[in-house]
């Protein structure tokens, strides 16, 4: 069975930084797109960040752009989301999310087939 | 504010059907046959339920079923069951640049 494990949230302080890592396992990691997805406290679900199955393509919607950055290690089956500078309206449940494609661009990669237990990240002072 | 939009709650009794509907335009649900459903029970992962608009995952219920029309789609969910019990959220892509939108979700209530 597929697994996805996320670590690294927590609370931090309004500025700072944090990085959310997801372990995964069961698949051939290196030959599908992941992604970030996260919730905010009574809202809705809101795609934040994708890469491709190789790392080349990446895309970051409009509210996290230029603070936050994904990677993966396909050596380690392993995906990143470095967060930077955070605010207050970052506070979350952030989910790892497997695609069935190599690229979030089109198609069975603009879906998500597995996901994390998801990770709660608290931007507080 | 979500791109797509859903009702925030739905509800019905054991064995009864129910239908969520999303609602966008034609940059996104009506342009593409891409919309995605998942069930997502709190604390929990979310859940894959229907993808391509009409497609079931293996080893989701035939209870589960999706269609489309024009800007709308729906899930509907026959012979309800207790576990049906769970926030529900629609997915759509959007074309290059912004790619994937999510409804608001809407609260199942069995």
């Amino acid at each position: 069975e597929v697994q996805l494990l996320e670590s690294g949230g927590g609370l931090v302080q309004p500025g700072g930084s944090l990085r959310l890592s997801c372990a995964a396992s069961e698949f051939t990691f290196d030959n599908y797109a992941m992604s970030w997805v996260r919730q905010a406290p009574g809202k809705g679900l809101e795609w934040i960040s994708g890469i491709s199955s190789s790392g080349g393509g990446t895309y970051y919607a409009d509210s996290v752009k230029g603070r936050f950055t994904i990677s993966r290690d396909n050596s380690k089956n392993t995906l990143h989301l470095q967060m930077n500078s955070l605010r207050a309206e970052d506070t979350a449940v952030y989910y790892c999310a497997k695609s069935p494609a190599k690229t979030y661009e089109y198609g069975p990669g603009t879906y998500f087939d597995y996901w994390g237990q998801g990770n709660l990240v608290t931007v507080s002072s | 504010q979500s791109a797509l939009t859903q009702p925030p709650s739905a509800s019905g009794s054991p064995g009864q059907s129910v239908t969520i509907s999303c609602t966008g335009t034609s940059s996104d649900v009506g342009g593409y046959n891409f919309v995605s459903w998942y069930q997502h029970h709190p604390g929990k992962a979310p859940k894959l339920m229907i993808y391509e608009v009409s497609k079931r995952p293996s080893g989701v219920p035939h209870r589960f079923s999706g269609s489309k029309s024009g800007n709308t789609a729906s899930l509907t969910v026959s012979g309800l069951q207790a576990e049906d019990e769970a926030d529900y959220y629609c997915s759509s892509y959007a074309g290059s640049n912004i790619y994937v939108v999510f409804g608001g979700g809407t609260k199942l209530t069995v």
